[in-house]
């Protein structure tokens, strides 16, 4: 069964720019979350996305959002980027929605801001 | 509330055994167990929901102290392979949100 799949891998954009990244979880699982890790605050929650809506969001501001299609993908889009934004972005893929759920992370997608 | 984990840091020779800990100040619900090497993604070990339970395969094992709030991940005669970032991630209320700790790195040195 294939895993996670997240594109693209690596990223490089400038401030101010806008970027996707995407999800693709592994087959019959229909929850998505998404996770932002860093040095310094290391793995922070961002959103959780199940049957196309969104279920719980982190504190984060709105220049971050995402969205899910009807075949369990999710992307996930930031805004107006900032230097502070440089990450990886991990995606986890559940088979079901709610706590006590097993979680399998993608490789992520390294977004460097410059 | 993000959990506390220790030690932060580990070093043992291949074949000793290591206890890393994961406390919460809050009511847990679950505690998931990750090792993460550098440069890849976190790897899922295993689960524990809140009713004190333990769990293991092969040498790697993990117990949940619900009164106490605090999971326990041993790994018994440890492998080179073992080397990595273990994180725990807790889930409270019953929601799908998982709030990692700071991680523990372990190095096994052969």
């Amino acid at each position: 069964k294939a895993g996670v799949t997240q594109t693209p891998r690596y990223l490089i954009k400038t401030r101010g720019q806008q970027v996707t990244l995407s999800c693709s979880p592994i087959s019959g699982h229909r929850s998505v979350s998404w996770y932002q890790q860093t040095p310094g605050q290391g793995l922070q929650f961002l959103f959780e996305y199940f049957s196309e809506t969104q279920r719980n969001k982190g504190n984060f501001p709105g220049r971050f959002s995402g969205r899910q299609f009807s075949n369990s993908r999710s992307e996930m889009n930031v805004s107006t980027l900032e230097l502070g934004d440089s990450a990886l972005y991990l995606c986890a893929s559940s088979l079901r929605q709610g706590a006590g759920t097993e979680a399998f992370f993608g490789q992520g997608t390294r977004l460097t801001v410059v | 509330q993000q959990p506390v984990q220790s030690p932060q840091a580990v070093i043992l020779r291949e074949g000793e055994d290591a206890v890393i800990n994961c406390s919460s100040s809050k009511a847990l619900y679950s505690v998931h167990w990750y090792r993460q090497k550098h440069g890849e993604a976190p790897v899922f070990l295993m689960i524990l929901l809140k009713g004190g339970e333990q769990k293991g395969h092969d040498k790697i094992s993990a117990s949940f102290n619900e009164k106490k709030q605090q999971s326990s991940l041993y790994l018994t005669a440890s492998q080179l392979s073992y080397s990595g970032t273990y994180f725990c991630g807790t889930e409270y209320n019953g929601a799908q949100k998982l709030v990692f700790g700071q991680g523990t790195r372990l190095t096994i040195n052969p």
